[in-house]
């Protein structure tokens, strides 16, 4: 079974780093993309970004483009997203997601990553 | 960048057929794909490639697309289905590929 297990929620100050994470398993990592959605409260969802771990091929959507960054250890199983200096505007829910073969949708969707930027 | 439209909300009364809407310029070009999304869980993918089901998805659910309007129908509708919708497709031509719909709030009356 096709499991994407992501970090605990954070609570963190404007100007602060965060790196959260999505693991893997029950499935060859390097065989799926996996993306990154952003959910802000109440809101609808957005793509922020992709990566193939098999070769860590990374695409960025222009409105995340620099903003984060997103990145992969295959021997771990495990995809991150990182901000170098957090915003009150990141707060949102984060969703990892994996896109078997390129198939342009998202089959399996991690339990998601509250992140609360608050002074 | 390609945009897709969905209404706010529907409405529908158990038992009943519910039908949700995602608009796009010439959407019947696209592959459409559907995720159901409840209050406080992540979204889970409902229909894909316009119409194929993932298993465990029950077959009250399915989906069509043609010219600029692709649809999600929920047939039989129960107080489960009360969710939020979203309709996503792949853009080639984009730097922003992944394009979703704003979104569909499913009341069940």
């Amino acid at each position: 079974e096709v499991q994407l297990v992501q970090s605990g929620a954070e609570v963190k100050k404007p100007g602060e780093s965060l790196k959260i994470s999505c693991k893997g398993s029950g499935y060859s990592f390097t065989s799926y993309w996996i993306g990154w959605v952003r959910q802000m409260p109440g809101k609808g969802l957005e793509w922020m970004g992709i990566i193939y771990p098999g070769d860590s091929d990374t695409r960025y959507s222009p409105s995340f483009q620099g903003q984060v960054t997103i990145s992969a250890d295959k021997s771990i199983s495990t995809a991150y997203l990182q901000w170098s200096s957090l915003k009150a505007s990141d707060t949102a829910m984060y969703y990892c997601a994996s896109d078997y073969g390129g198939k342009n949708y998202f089959d399996y969707w991690g339990q998601g990553t509250l992140v609360t930027v608050s002074s | 960048s390609y945009v897709l439209t969905q209404p706010p909300s529907v409405s529908v009364a158990p038992g009943k057929t519910a039908r949700i809407t995602c608009g796009g310029n010439n959407i019947g070009s696209k592959s459409v794909h559907w995720y159901q999304q409840k209050p406080g869980q992540a979204p889970v993918l409902v229909i894909y490639y316009d119409s194929d089901r993932p298993s465990g998805i029950p077959e009250r659910f399915s989906g069509s697309n043609s010219g600029n309007t692709a649809t999600l129908t929920i047939s039989r509708v129960e107080a489960g289905d009360e969710a939020d919708y979203y309709c996503q497709v792949w853009d080639s031509s984009s730097d922003h590929p992944y394009v979703f719909g704003g979104g569909t709030k499913l009341t069940v009356l």
